[in-house]
């Protein structure tokens, strides 16, 4: 049972213009959000985090928003760079029970930035 | 600091065969993980440890086991080799399972091919 869900397996955007990637999330002992870059033949490279006690983190060209009752986040990146071409992951860490601190990773997103 | 490595990189098994697939971080991080994602999939947890001597099963332990004898290595053996445990293997690391100091870092992973 997936319990963080990025339904779009990829996104292609013109450098210069938003990327907006999405995720969406069923467990409500989530607490915790990140997003997770990937290069191919590489692991995983932190990217932004989100506490579920605020609804918006700003990294530079990079924006989280979160909303909670809707239980979704989206990531922003303004403007895209063809360097940002790589697979995003969200994920979420409960804040209860044993499985604290464990991430719960979505499937990812390509996502491509074309010249 | 070379962060977290992995070895091998990459490695083709036969059905009924064992290897371990290890695994080092400099980090002087107390937190390590397993994680295994198989094509289109998110990262599933196999193994974590919270510190040298002390391990627990994530979501998919079966066929695979731990151990964390120092502080810095974490590997992960595999028994008997199915073709179900071809997949792409990270390890990571955190300096704590408390959620705003849980960025993990990852391992380059190791993709395994089971035959």
């Amino acid at each position: 049972d997936q319990q963080v869900k990025q339904n779009s397996p990829s996104l292609s955007v013109q450098e210069g213009r938003i990327s907006i990637l999405n995720c969406d999330y069923t467990n409500s002992m989530f607490d915790y959000f990140l997003w997770y870059k990937k290069y191919p033949a590489e692991g995983p490279t932190f990217l932004i985090s989100i506490s579920s006690i605020k609804d918006k983190n700003e990294d530079g060209r990079f924006t989280v928003f979160l909303n909670k009752s809707a239980k979704h986040l989206s990531l922003h990146i303004v403007p895209s760079q063809p360097g940002d071409s790589a697979v995003y992951f969200c994920a979420a860490i409960p804040d209860r029970g044993s499985t604290l601190g464990r991430l719960y990773f979505g499937r990812g997103t390509q996502l491509t930035v074309w010249p | 600091n070379a962060g977290v490595t992995q070895t091998p990189k990459f490695r083709i098994l036969k059905i009924g065969q064992s290897m371990t697939l290890q695994c080092t971080q400099d980090m002087n991080h107390n937190y390590m993980y397993w994680y295994r994602q198989d094509p289109g999939m998110g990262l599933k947890l196999i193994y974590y440890s919270v510190g040298a001597g002390i391990t627990d099963k994530g979501e998919v332990p079966n066929g695979y086991n731990v151990s964390r004898s120092t502080t810095e290595d974490f590997p992960l053996r595999l028994e008997l080799a199915a073709p179900s445990q071809t997949s792409v293997y990270f390890c990571a690391s955190s300096y704590s399972l408390q959620l705003k100091d849980n960025e993990q870092f990852f391992g380059p992973g190791t993709r395994l091919t089971v035959l």
